[in-house]
């Protein structure tokens, strides 16, 4: 295991329902990121929280919002998706201090919108 | 800009044969360079990393990967492939607090 879970592992809703997708890491980090992976599509970073900084992808819709409370968890905030954000979404977390930026990953939430 | 490039969507190998899996980079100043693994179901992996030092860098599972500053490439390596090898493999390279990945090369490793 890396250090970082997510929950849930899969997820399934309606294009007009609200969830939320979890993330914990326990490495002691302090940055966290979202990321969206599609079906043969590269890594697409949504969002990056490092030293309570907020850094996002400007290509990222509005219908999804991250949330941030501490260094150890971050939420995804869902609501109104199309199918096209049926994805799977990998959490990861890194220390920033240093040169490394080594970044550990989460298993994912598989989510499908239907 | 900080990029790198996968050029093999694909590759596959028999059981026993080495492995390599190829990867291109570009960036401005030193590069700092990674590999990761995906398993089905699972998220990234990380495998090895080059900052600086040893154009041969050692990692996880017996994978090396050789930094080439005149050919700006980081190909990743195992001198004898497994089935269990088999996964989805990720080049990525550090740019300001970020990560930048390639988009993926499916290894297959034959029986």
């Amino acid at each position: 295991e890396t250090g970082v879970t997510q929950t849930p592992r899969h997820l399934v809703m309606g294009m007009t329902n609200k969830k939320s997708l979890k993330c914990e890491q326990h490495l002691g980090h302090n940055a966290m990121y979202w990321y969206k992976q599609s079906a043969k599509k590269p890594l697409e970073l949504m969002f990056v929280y490092s030293l309570e900084e907020r850094v996002e992808n400007n290509s990222v819709p509005s219908r999804f919002s991250p949330e941030c409370p501490n260094s150890s968890h971050l939420f995804l905030h869902l609501h109104t998706l199309q199918p096209e954000d049926s994805a799977l979404y990998l959490c990861a977390s890194s220390q920033t201090s240093g040169n490394y930026y080594e970044q550990y990953f989460g298993p994912g939430t598989r989510l499908t919108v239907t | 800009a900080q990029s790198v490039a996968q050029p093999e969507d694909q590759v596959n190998v028999a059981e026993g044969n080495p492995l390599t899996v190829k990867c291109t980079y570009s960036v401005s100043g030193n590069p700092y360079l990674f590999w990761y693994v995906q398993y089905p179901n699972r998220g990234l992996q990380f495998l090895l990393k080059y900052i600086t030092g040893d154009n041969l860098v050692k990692g996880s599972y017996g994978f090396e990967a050789e930094f080439n500053k005149s050919q700006t490439s980081f190909h990743l390596k195992k001198p004898s492939a497994l089935v269990s090898d088999s996964a989805l493999y990720f080049c990525a390279s550090r740019s300001a607090r970020q990560l930048t990945f390639g988009s993926g090369t499916q290894l297959t490793v034959l029986p």
